[in-house]
């Protein structure tokens, strides 16, 4: 059984641009949440979509954002980068309504010069 | 104060030893606890998961859960080298909160 996909596993932008990051969930898991993980904070929760609307939001920007397809994958954009935008982002998935037990990508590494 | 607060370590033990991993929280609505090991290069995995109070053991690995006093640990018995990794505690009502980690070192 695939677990979950991150494309692409390395990313190196400058100050101002935008990325969108993608993810591919397990087979037959409905729900994918996005996280930031840094050094110094940690893993923080971004948001989660299910069945293609976003269910649970995090405190960030408005400058990151997301959305999920009909077949579950998901992606999320970040614009106008910042230099603390450099982070780990990594993607989870989980069958319906399960609050437990994520099945996490390898991440996207992001740094911004 | 923090939802969930992990110790960050490095905590460094020898090989063999009993290893104590904790978190506190202060949000009485969490339901399911969790840790999860993280690799350096990888995503976080989960090893064990709890519904409300008690104790539950895989392997080598039991958590136990204290909710009267907000409090969960993780005992890995036998440590070994390859257990050395970071070790995450997570809760979650409607979403999952995760502590910051605490990194482990087993000694050989």
């Amino acid at each position: 059984k695939a677990g979950v996909t991150q494309t692409p596993r390395y990313l190196i932008k400058t100050r101002g641009q935008q990325v969108t990051l993608s993810c591919s969930p397990i087979s037959g898991h409905r729900s994918v949440s996005w996280y930031q993980q840094t050094p110094g904070q940690g893993l923080q929760f971004l948001f989660e979509y299910f069945s293609e609307t976003q269910r649970n939001k995090g405190n960030f920007p408005g400058r990151f954002s997301g959305r999920q397809f009909s077949n579950s994958r998901s992606e999320m954009n970040v614009s106008t980068l910042e230099l603390g935008d450099s982070a780990l982002y990594l993607c989870a998935s989980s069958p319906a309504g399960q609050f437990y037990g994520y099945t996490f990508g390898s991440g996207t590494r992001l740094t911004v010069v | 104060q923090k939802e969930v607060e992990q110790d960050p370590g490095p905590l460094s033990v020898p090989e063999g030893a009993i290893v104590s991993l904790n978190c506190t929280y202060s949000n009485s609505a969490f339901q399911y606890f969790m840790w999860y090991r993280q690799y350096s290069r990888k995503g976080p995995e989960l090893l064990m998961y709890t519904y409300s109070s008690g104790n539950k053991e895989d392997g080598r690995f039991t958590a136990q859960v204290d909710k009267s006093s907000k409090y969960i640990s993780l005992f890995i018995r036998d440590s070994q080298p390859s257990d050395s990794a970071t070790y995450l505690c997570a809760m979650s009502d409607d979403k999952i909160i995760f502590g910051k980690g605490t990194r482990l070192h087993i000694l050989p």
